[in-house]
């Protein structure tokens, strides 16, 4: 199993550019959720999903919309950068008690 | 879910225990001690929870308090390895969507 994994790892835009970050996950889980984090600080949330077709807002989902069609994938889409998303987004699943984590994906917007 | 408050670094010397501290005095009682570490911005990986009993696992031991208002992570022997971001978080079981609510965590340093 490859768990949680994530594209793209690295990734420069330009302010007002729009891209989307997927998230896939071979473990079945029903929960799905994107998280940022900014140098020195904690995790938060932005958005997550309790099951295939719903979505709900996290702790700082302003900027950020999400999608999630399948099961196994959580896409994140930032629809114009700001500079202020520029940070490290980890994307996890769970199926219960523990969160299981991607790599992240370090994004810079200029 | 209840706020946790924990040193914000700590050093340990390799081969000895580490012992985590974290303070979670608002608990409720169908709230569970979870705790996760990040290693040098890799994603957070699981180690433990704990309602009030003692818990122990491969990675690590819980020690969690009679009134359950503080609990305590141990690292028996701790090697470099764990040198990382540990993060201590109290929340619900099942709560909607089985959210994560990060802190500032403590780093741990394990030296030579």
């Amino acid at each position: 199993n490859a768990g949680v994994t994530q594209t793209p790892k690295f990734r420069v835009l330009k302010t007002g550019q729009s891209m989307t970050l997927l998230c896939a996950q071979d473990m079945n889980h029903e929960y799905m959720y994107w998280y940022r984090q900014d140098p020195g600080m904690g995790l938060r949330l932005i958005h997550y999903s309790v099951g295939e077709g719903t979505t709900a807002k996290g702790e700082v989902p302003d900027g950020y919309n999400v999608s999630r069609l399948k099961k196994q994938n959580f896409l994140l889409g930032l629809e114009s950068a700001a500079p202020s998303q520029t940070s490290v987004y980890f994307c996890a699943s769970s199926l219960g008690y523990e969160q299981y984590f991607g790599p992240g994906t370090r994004l810079t917007v200029t | 879910d209840a706020k946790t408050t924990q040193p914000p670094s700590m050093d340990c010397a390799e081969g000895r225990a580490a012992n985590l501290p974290c303070n979670h005095s608002t608990i409720s009682g169908n709230e569970y001690v979870y705790w996760y570490r990040q290693i040098h911005s890799q994603g957070p990986q699981y180690i433990i929870h704990g309602l009030k009993n003692n818990e122990t696992n491969e990675m690590a031991s819980l020690i969690i308090t009679e009134d359950r208002k503080s609990s305590t992570l141990i690292l028996p022997h701790a090697t470099l390895r764990d040198t990382a971001v540990y993060y201590c978080i109290v929340r619900v079981i099942r709560g909607a969507g089985n959210m994560l609510t990060f802190g500032g965590g403590t780093r741990l340093m394990v030296k030579p």
